[in-house]
């Protein structure tokens, strides 16, 4: 299995509804990594899990809270949205490596409308 | 903070036609990334360089990881419609921590 799955597809809720964004990746990748991508842009690095442990947090907002209950989960809590949020969130994972550049696998993408 | 140029930011070609595209760091870094990403989808992995000089191919598309290892450029030969869509560079450089490049939106005329 060489896929890293993002449910849902598209999800469109109020600023003070509480979502989920899910990923599964199943290639024993120990890495796994949310970004944001806004139309026309490159995607940007929010979080990164390494061994199931946050090791980077790029100064997101708190209304953004990630999880990772074990090596092929990767969950992203939504609550209290603002327009703003609305985006492409993309999962990605990767095998771990001491140093360097890794070789990241993306999933679909979740498109996110905050109303 | 570390600089990424990726260049042309989009490009206009004739199916048939070869493409370039290229990206510079302001920065030493041990890794480049090429990836493509199609409206709506997340980028796919078209080509990873680790040495310096190193020269890959990936069927039509061949990457190259400069000399100096600030650069790299993309080539992709006799371009046909379904190359169509936005070509990004990546880098990272600890613990994970990956940029991208701003991109090259291909279009390409039948």
């Amino acid at each position: 299995d060489t896929e890293v799955t993002q449910t849902p597809k598209h999800l469109v809720m109020g600023m003070t509804n509480k979502k989920s964004l899910k990923c599964e990746q199943h290639m024993g990748h120990r890495a796994m990594y949310w970004y944001k991508q806004k139309a026309k842009k490159p995607p940007e690095l929010m979080f990164v899990y390494s061994y199931e442990k946050l090791s980077i947090n790029e100064s997101v907002p708190s209304r953004f809270s990630p999880e990772c209950p074990n090596s092929s989960l990767l969950n992203l809590h939504l609550h209290a949205l603002q327009p703003e949020d609305s985006a492409l969130y993309l999962c990605a994972s990767s095998p771990e490596a001491l140093a360097g550049a890794y070789e990241q696998y993306f999933g679909p993408g979740t498109r996110l409308t905050v109303t | 903070g570390q600089q990424l140029n990726q260049s042309p930011q989009s490009m206009f070609i004739q199916e048939g036609e070869d493409v370039s595209m290229n990206c510079t760091s302001s920065s030493i870094f041990n890794t480049w990334l090429w990836y493509k990403q199609d409206p709506g989808e997340g980028p796919v992995l078209l080509i990873a360089l680790y040495k310096a000089g190193e020269l890959t191919s990936n069927g039509r598309l061949t990457a190259q990881f400069g000399i100096t290892r600030k650069d790299s450029f993309l080539n992709i030969s006799a371009s046909i419609p379904s190359d169509v869509g936005i070509y990004f560079c990546a880098l990272s450089y600890n613990n994970n921590d990956m940029r991208f490049g701003a991109g090259t939106r291909l279009t390409v005329k039948p």
